[in-house]
This record gives structure tokens, C-alpha cells and sequence, in this order.
């Protein structure tokens, strides 16, 4: 699977969007970027994924680059509740089962 | 929405104790996955099953052992818990290994072996 490179930390107003980067420059045409976020002391929680276009649902939007080579998560209304760790990972699909997370981001929401 | 349940948020085991994780998922998927998480190390793949009865080592399956005798079951077992596997322990499922299927995972079992 190709890595990932996120910022270490990040803080947001709350109420205004958020927007996390995620650098995957040697992602393959078949792998999917996935986003995933982890609240302290809970376990991973998935929020969006997509493969070219960009995708939302309730949680959140996901802005894939025509090349593929970053995206961008985008919280549009942060809250305090979405301060967690912030993961973006690749993954093709395949009998790969492993979920590779790295350091991700630490999205601090403030009042 | 799918649930993953663990049966204990915290645990405390002496050295040797045999162990057991108990996990729980209410969406009839098909695998089920047991990961660690310690500090500076990110999750990593102990064992997961993608059938009933059927299971695959993952990055660090020693000193442990699993067991998925019910599709809605997936037990990791420390057969003698040592110092060395205090962590973070989490569990999930997926309805299959497609990419365009997240992973559920678990609120997460601190183990601690003293």
C-alpha cells in the first residue's frame, strides 16, 4: 500500500470548516483513499472514502486532486467533538486485510 | 449501524494468566479483525477470520491465539499474558476485504498484564 503524509496537528474554530491535507503521491489506480478518526480512548471510527471523484455523506466531504496524488477531508461545521486523531490511508482492494495507520493529524476544535 | 462490542473496557491480568478478549459483531459481516495499538507503533494485525472457523496470522500473532466458532464471535486469547502485550486492544469487522467497504471497529479493551 502507498503511505500517506499528514500534518502532526492542526486546530479549528468551532463552527468553521475544517480542512485536513493528505499527501499520497505514489497512490496505484486501484487503491482507494480512506478516512478514519480515532476519539481519545475509543477505537478508529470510519468517516468517508472515494477512488477518483469526490464524495460526501453525513460526516463529512472528501476532495480527490484530478491526479490523485492528495486529498482533502473537509469537516464543514467542526464541532468540539470531532477533536480526535485524524488518519488517511490507501488501500486496494485485495486479500490485503492490513489497515496501516500512521501518525495521522490531531484536529484540536476550540470554542 | 453496525455495532462491534467488546466485552471489557479495562483489564487488569497477572503474568501467566490465560486471557480472554470477547468481541461481538451485530451486522452478520463476514471478517472480523483483532489489532493493537501502542504508542509510536499505529495499530497492528494480530489475526483476523474471514469465514467461521476460519482464521489468518496477521504482523504478530505470537502469544496469541483466536477462536470464531459463530459468525457474530471472534475471541483473542493470551494463552500466558506477559508484561510485553499490556496494550490497547481492538476489534473489527467488514462485511468483505473490498477497499469500498470501511472498517467497524470496537471502543477498544486497555489490557493491562502486571
Amino acid at each position: 500500500d502507498a503511505k500517506t503524509t499528514q500534518p502532526t496537528s492542526m486546530d479549528c474554530a468551532e463552527g468553521r470548516a475544517a480542512n485536513l491535507p493528505c499527501n499520497h503521491s505514489t497512490i496505484s489506480g486501484n487503491e482507494y483513499v480512506y478516512w478514519y478518526r480515532q476519539i481519545h480512548s475509543q477505537g478508529p471510527q470510519y468517516i468517508i472514502h472515494g477512488l477518483k471523484n469526490n464524495e460526501t455523506n453525513e460526516m463529512a466531504s472528501l476532495i480527490i486532486t484530478e491526479d490523485r496524488k492528495s486529498s482533502t477531508l473537509i469537516l464543514p461545521h467542526a464541532t468540539l467533538r470531532d477533536t480526535a486523531v485524524y488518519y488517511c490511508i490507501v488501500r486496494a482492494y485485495s486479500n490485503d486485510y492490513k489497515l496501516s495507520f500512521g501518525a495521522g493529524t490531531t484536529v484540536t476544535v476550540r470554542a | 449501524d453496525v455495532k462491534v462490542t467488546q466485552s471489557s473496557r479495562y483489564l487488569v491480568k497477572r503474568t501467566g494468566e490465560k486471557v480472554f478478549l470477547e468481541c461481538v459483531q451485530d451486522m452478520d459481516h463476514e471478517n472480523m479483525f483483532w489489532y493493537r495499538q501502542d504508542p509510536g507503533l499505529g495499530l497492528r494485525l494480530i489475526y483476523f477470520s474471514y469465514d467461521v472457523k476460519m482464521k489468518e496470522k496477521g504482523d504478530i500473532p505470537e502469544g496469541y491465539s483466536v477462536s470464531r466458532e459463530k459468525k457474530e464471535r471472534f475471541s483473542l486469547i493470551l494463552e500466558s499474558a506477559s508484561t510485553n502485550q499490556t496494550s490497547m486492544y481492538l476489534c473489527a469487522s467488514s462485511p468483505n476485504a473490498a477497499a469500498n467497504y470501511g472498517y467497524t471497529f470496537g471502543s477498544g479493551t486497555r489490557l493491562t498484564v502486571v
